[in-house]
């Protein structure tokens, strides 16, 4: 069992829809991290976390540390939404590295005009 | 854009050679990490560098070799390639090794062995 399962491995929605990815990890973390991986590659960090929850633009990310779950919401969801999203950990156990992540295997989320 | 510039974009070479990737970290960055990316492994934590000192080591194997130059540059060095080292791979930046500061992914280096 991976330390990091993000839920649902896929997701299709409609443009307007309101999306949840969910991810659970099932270490000891001092923060985490939802970032987006467009096709061609390219990684952009959308939010770092490590209590309660942080809103930028239609994205809202929430933590409960001690259910030890992340949800990453994106409200009036747009065709250039799709994207895989990665959640990743910093374990508490992790030392002085800030960027020793364990990552999730990502969602695939498609959003059809 | 990141500020976080990698070369080369992409790379084709075979197995049993060595090739080096290089990371410029975005200005006044002074970590830099290097991940790959592969299909069946995903995304995983090879290396952490800061001010120059190895910080941290995660699945990097012995093959592999990174190095972080005064100029807060960097190099992934990986030998005696095999086909399943055929991945992307990511270098990224942030400003202090244990801060709450945002880490940056440059664009990556797709890697193929044939």
């Amino acid at each position: 069992k991976n330390e990091v399962e993000q839920s649902p491995q896929n997701l299709t929605a409609q443009e307007g829809e309101f999306i949840t990815i969910n991810c659970s990890y099932s270490v000891g973390i001092s923060a985490l991290h939802w970032l987006q991986q467009h096709p061609g590659g390219g990684i952009v960090s959308l939010f770092m976390l490590s209590s309660g929850k942080k809103k930028h633009g239609r994205l809202i990310a929430t933590i409960n540390i001690q259910e030890k779950h992340s949800s990453l919401h994106i409200t009036a969801s747009h065709p250039r939404d799709s994207a895989v999203y990665i959640c990743a950990v910093r374990m508490s156990a992790g030392g002085t590295s800030y960027g020793k992540l364990t990552f999730g295997q990502g969602t695939i989320l498609t959003v059809h005009p | 854009d990141s500020g976080v510039t990698q070369t080369p974009k992409h790379l084709i070479t075979a197995t049993g050679q060595r090739v080096t990737l290089r990371c410029s970290p975005r200005s006044g960055d002074l970590s830099v990490y290097w991940y790959q990316q592969s299909l069946d492994q995903g995304l995983q934590f090879l290396i952490h560098y800061y001010n120059g000192e190895e910080r941290a080591k995660g699945n990097i194997l012995e093959r592999f070799s990174a190095q972080q130059f005064p100029d807060l540059h960097s190099e992934l060095n990986l030998s005696s390639l095999e086909l399943g080292d055929s991945a992307l791979y990511f270098c990224a930046s942030s400003v202090r090794a244990n801060s709450g500061n945002t880490i940056y992914f440059g664009e990556g280096s797709w890697l193929t062995v044939v």
